[in-house]
């Protein structure tokens, strides 16, 4: 979906580097969210952000760390990579201000550390 | 969240009907059947949900049972482009978490 856009969608680092994922949306979105999918299994939450203001821990955020910068921004970072976090992110926004809880995710970021 | 069960696999020709079922016998009352497939390590796409009644719009045909214990998603003309892995996830609308499981991966053949 163009209106949720990821930079970068490939990144191979070393083990030990900082690195930072960005997520930024143009559908005005309240909510944000950000997923891990390792191959062969399905999605799941690191973090996720009801607002600006508020960042909630999803099921693995161990060695993860977020920044809700404004509303259209979200960023993932790791700040000491490791090899097993390597994996396919994605970062998604649901409207929930509406009512409309469906979320809608970016292309993705495959990330390798070596 | 309750737990979905789905098959690992369904294969479907080109212009027929794609029917995949998911079980969710142990669904409370206030939770949500939603499906959202993922094409190629795409960002998953979001295709229907329902709570009670059969849904239908303009990609998809939810069918949910009388006692909520299954769902059936159907695509009534199969395409190649809808080649994907299917998730259902059960969810209260009061949660964000969308809890994916392995899904089913549906081949579309020519």
């Amino acid at each position: 979906d163009a209106d949720v856009t990821q930079t970068p969608r490939n990144r191979i680092t070393k083990t030990g580097k900082r690195i930072m994922l960005e997520c930024s949306q143009t559908k005005g979105h309240d909510r944000m969210y950000w997923y891990r999918q390792d191959p062969g299994l399905g999605l799941r939450l690191i973090y996720y952000s009801f607002d600006v203001k508020d960042i909630n821990k999803g099921e693995i955020s161990d060695g993860y760390s977020v920044s809700r910068q404004a509303q259209a921004k979200f960023s993932l970072s790791l700040e000491s990579a490791i090899p097993n976090q390597t994996a396919l992110y994605f970062c998604a926004t649901s409207d929930w201000s509406s009512g409309s809880h469906e979320q809608y995710f970016g292309p993705g970021t495959r990330l390798t550390v070596t | 969240d309750a737990k979905t069960t789905q098959p690992t696999s369904m294969d479907c020709a080109e212009g027929r009907a794609a029917n995949l079922p998911c079980n969710h016998s142990t669904i409370s009352g206030n939770e949500y059947v939603y499906w959202y497939r993922q094409i190629h390590s795409q960002g998953p796409q979001y295709i229907i949900h329902g709570l009670k009644n059969n849904e239908t719009n303009e990609m998809a045909s939810l069918i949910i049972t009388e006692d909520r214990k299954s769902s059936t998603l159907i695509l009534p003309h199969a395409t190649l482009r809808d080649t994907a892995v299917y998730y259902c996830i059960v969810r209260s609308r009061d949660t964000d978490k969308l809890i994916f499981g392995t899904g089913t991966r549906l081949q579309v053949f020519p």
